[in-house]
């Protein structure tokens, strides 16, 4: 099973609201990552978690809050965000080991619309 | 990270070959050349990756300058499930887990 499982699909919030996006993987890997897509642009990293520990952060406002409760699930909460953080989210995980062959997994990604 | 330049798009005829280029000039000696590629609504997908030796999946070849300076994706009869957006990614061999990724080459398949 080779499958990155994102929900909701599609999510359209107020900017007072709190919400969250949700991602699954069962294939054991110890990498989780979030990116976000602009319309017509390539995606961006936004956190790294190794070994459900968050190991990069790209600078992200903390309107965005990520989440690893164990090895299988990784959360993006999102708390007063602005109508400009409407975009595609990516989650994607990989096997913790060196970067050769390591295939990174993506799921469909979620579509955000903040209202 | 090694930066790339890639054709903004390209257009191949179905069931014809496609060469996609990649140029990455200040890829350092331990970098792995990395392709993915992103269908219309859905995440990127790994085609192929290498490092000096061009390779062959299923998917793809992957042509790679002696110098390691560019490279070329191959598909071998685009049909129009190839169209999507086509990434060439430098990656380090040790401790980089994370893709980053450059603008790409957005692929159009006429049938």
């Amino acid at each position: 099973d080779t499958e990155v499982t994102q929900t909701p699909k599609h999510l359209v919030m107020g900017m007072t609201n709190k919400k969250s996006l949700k991602c699954e993987q069962h294939m054991g890997h110890r990498a989780m990552y979030w990116y976000k897509q602009k319309a017509k642009k390539p995606p961006e990293l936004m956190f790294v978690y190794s070994y459900e520990k968050l190991s990069i952060n790209e600078s992200v406002p903390s309107r965005f809050s990520p989440e690893c409760p164990n090895s299988s699930l990784l959360n993006l909460h999102l708390h007063a965000l602005q109508p400009e953080d409407s975009a595609l989210y990516l989650c994607a995980s990989s096997q913790l080991v060196g970067g050769s062959g390591n295939t990174i997994y993506f799921g469909e990604g979620s579509w955000l619309t903040v209202v | 990270d090694a930066k790339t330049t890639q054709p903004n798009s390209m257009e191949s005829n179905e069931e014809e070959p496609v060469h996609l280029p990649c140029n990455h000039s200040t890829i350092s000696g331990t970098d792995y050349i990395h392709w993915y590629r992103q269908l219309p609504s859905q995440g990127p997908e790994y085609v192929i990756h290498g490092l000096t030796s061009n390779v062959n999946n299923r998917m793809a070849s992957l042509a790679i300058a002696e110098d390691r300076k560019s490279s070329t994706l191959i598909l071998h009869r685009a049909t129009l499930r190839d169209a999507a957006v086509y990434y060439c990614i430098p990656r380090s061999g040790a401790g980089s887990y994370q893709l980053t990724f450059g603008k790409g080459t957005k692929l159009s398949v006429i049938p």
